[in-house]
């Protein structure tokens, strides 16, 4: 089976531009969640998907938004992008509910 | 809301020395998980332990789930290069929402 995939894997931006990352689960996962990785928070949950729907929510702004496809593959999207959104943004997909996650590689934003 | 938290920040082992990593949460927890992120790289899950009191080994690594199931540790015997990376525990949390703990940075002289 594949693994979970990101695209793209490095991203550089400017303040104020938005940012849309990809993810795409492992074949017949149908939940997937999304964590903001940074060296002085650790690993910060961003929301999480299962069929269509988000479930879950973490505590982040609106700006932080997201959305999951048919297909079970996931976007997220940052908006106005602010120095501190400089992370690695890690996406990780699940058979169900709290099960086991498969991280994929993450995608390195840099906002400058 | 729920907090999960891990002692060390962070580790330096003589190769050859134990690590025990030590994680804590505000809440009594269904279950816990451990997983390991190499330098460079993302975490790769390691276990799930479910039931109070529970202790699970692999090879030399043994994970126990506290009697209250708020806590958890994971024991490294005998560490090598190899062992290098940071371990984290998670738990779900309100709506059940996995936790991570702060992570501990495990560094391994050769």
């Amino acid at each position: 089976k594949a693994g979970v995939t990101q695209t793209p894997r490095y991203l550089i931006k400017t303040r104020g531009q938005q940012v849309t990352l990809s993810c795409s689960p492992i074949s017949g996962h149908r939940s997937v969640s999304w964590y903001q990785q940074t060296p002085g928070q650790g690993l910060q949950f961003l929301f999480e998907y299962f069929s269509e729907t988000q479930r879950n929510k973490g505590n982040f702004p609106g700006r932080f938004s997201g959305r999951q496809f048919s297909n079970s593959r996931s976007e997220m999207n940052v908006s106005t992008l602010e120095l501190g959104d400089s992370a690695l943004y890690l996406c990780a997909s699940s058979l169900g509910w709290n099960g086991e996650q498969f991280f994929g590689p993450g995608t390195r934003l840099t906002v400058l | 809301g729920q907090q999960v938290m891990q002692i060390p920040q962070y580790q330096h082992v003589q190769e050859g020395e134990d690590f025990t990593t030590y994680c804590n949460s505000s809440t009594t927890l269904s279950n816990i998980q451990w997983y390991k992120q190499r330098p460079g790289g993302h975490p790769v899950f390691l276990i799930q332990l479910v039931k109070s009191g529970e202790v699970k080994k692999q090879k030399r690594l043994t994970f126990q789930f506290g009697e209250a199931k708020k806590n958890s540790s994971l024991h490294i015997t005998a560490t090598q290069t190899t062992d290098v990376g940071t371990y984290f525990c998670a738990g779900p949390g309100s709506g059940n929402m996995l936790t991570f703990g702060g992570g501990t940075r495990l560094m391994v002289k050769p």
